[in-house]
């Protein structure tokens, strides 16, 4: 069966360090993957998206995640988190019925 | 602005009551779907629609009922046959093959009291 996984419950960075989340997928081909993230009380919003093409894709807020075959993974990354960057952060992978399978959560806490 | 609503934001429910949640879409998306949060729990799919007149079970169907007789409704009512409905719900859509992933709502939280 397809699964993402997440293997980080909670990370905790301190503002301005680099973030990297990590994100693994079990699936036979290439599948469309996503990048969301959640505020407390609040719906997902859609940071990024892989399809094909470029390994390395840009989203918004300054995020940015790389697909790596190799690895099946596609972790999440920022250069310098700032304290409005703490929500929770969900990576979900497409299967073959354009269904989403999610990630269980990662938790980002940033400390002052 | 296209997007997607839901409505109440804050919902009460007490036992043995039926309550029905809203999502309305103007996005002219396909696919709606329902998902049930709680704390470290994720995700976890209710039902979901991917055309007018047709819905299929998630993970978690039991206790709930949907129906999609419009393309931009897509309400869910938590039925008392639910034996723990207090959660956050939230209601998505997305084009036929998800290109562009899901589109959220920005959930309804039902509390039982």
């Amino acid at each position: 069966a397809q699964s993402v996984t997440q293997p980080d419950i909670h990370i905790t960075v301190s503002e301005g360090a680099s973030l990297e989340l990590r994100c693994n997928y079990s699936y036979g081909a290439t599948p469309y993957l996503f990048w969301y993230v959640q505020s407390p009380g609040q719906g997902l919003q859609l940071l990024l998206k892989y399809f094909s093409g470029d390994t390395l894709v840009q989203g918004i807020k300054g995020f940015e995640a790389e697909f790596k075959r190799s690895q099946s993974s596609f972790n999440l990354r920022k250069p310098s988190v700032h304290w409005s960057d703490a929500a929770e952060y969900f990576c979900a992978a497409m299967d073959s019925n354009y269904q989403l399978i999610w990630g269980a959560g990662t938790k980002l806490i940033i400390k002052p | 602005d296209g997007g997607i609503t839901q409505s109440p934001k804050y919902l009460f429910r007490k036992e043995g009551q039926n309550v029905t949640l809203s999502c309305e879409q103007n996005l002219n998306h396909d696919a709606m779907y329902w998902y049930r949060q709680d704390p470290g729990q994720g995700l976890r799919l209710i039902y979901y629609s991917q055309i007018v007149n047709d819905f299929q079970k998630g993970d978690i169907a039991e206790g709930y009922s949907v129906s999609r007789e419009k393309k931009e409704s897509f309400p869910l009512t938590v039925t008392s046959a639910q034996k723990n409905p207090t959660a956050f719900y939230l209601c998505a859509s997305s084009t036929e093959q998800g290109e562009d992933g899901y589109t959220f709502g920005s959930g309804t939280r039902l509390t039982v009291v």
